[in-house]
């Protein structure tokens, strides 16, 4: 079965810092990796997602994450944190032989400080 | 394209009682999955449901239960309430197969009272 990791509940970074966000997976079998965003009292928001080929992936809101197959990990990242930027963030893993089942890690709470 | 939409926005029941939420999903998607979102908790998976049958459900007792319609439309049951059910429920559809991402709705905020 998959499972998702996501190491630190709360991230805190000051306006204009670098974002890094977590996530390792374990999979059997070549993963989809996702990584969403949940504003407050919202439901969930695609940010980006890999599925094949390239393994940065680019996403909206100047987001990106990549794919390290040997390290088994799908990190989010973003140069420059903006203060609308805080918000809980949610890595998710499917398989790719059994329809789409998603496994969520247990999120990450991002504050910004101005 | 409209997204999946959930009824009622929210919902305030006392323990002991049901309640029923529905979902439904963006115009070409057969699955549908429910979650569990209660304070502290995170996402919690409760139910697939694609074509009509249930795929998988999560750890859950069985008094959480739900079905799919022919349009693919979907229902979640909670019976027997208990103060603990307080949560935001999330319905998201997707397309059957492996690489879709999921669709979110907006969720339901359940209050057991």
């Amino acid at each position: 079965a998959q499972s998702v990791t996501q190491l630190g509940s709360h991230v805190s970074v000051s306006e204009g810092a670098l974002v890094l966000l977590r996530c390792n997976y374990s999979s059997s079998v070549p993963p989809y990796l996702f990584w969403y965003v949940q504003y407050p009292n919202q439901g969930l928001q695609l940010l980006l997602k890999y599925t094949t080929g390239a393994t940065l992936v680019k996403g909206i809101n100047g987001f990106e994450a990549e794919f390290k197959k040997s390290e088994t990990s799908f990190h989010l990242t973003k140069p420059s944190a903006h203060m609308s930027d805080a918000a809980e963030y949610f890595c998710a893993v499917s398989e790719t032989n059994t329809g789409n089942q998603f496994y969520f890690g247990t999120g990450t709470s991002l504050t910004v400080i101005p | 394209e409209a997204g999946v939409t959930q009824s009622p926005t929210h919902l305030i029941k006392t323990r002991g009682q049901q309640a029923t939420l529905r979902c439904s999903p963006i115009s070409g998607h057969t699955s549908v999955y429910w979650y569990q979102q209660a304070l502290g908790l995170g996402l919690q998976f409760l139910l697939w449901y694609d074509e009509g049958e249930e795929r998988n459900r999560g750890n859950f007792p069985p008094r959480f239960s739900g079905r799919q319609f022919p349009n693919y439309s979907s229902e979640l049951n909670v019976n027997a309430l208990e103060l603990e059910d307080s949560a935001l429920y999330l319905c998201a559809s997707s397309r059957w197969t492996g690489g879709n991402e999921q669709f979110f709705g907006p969720g339901t905020r359940l209050t057991v009272l």
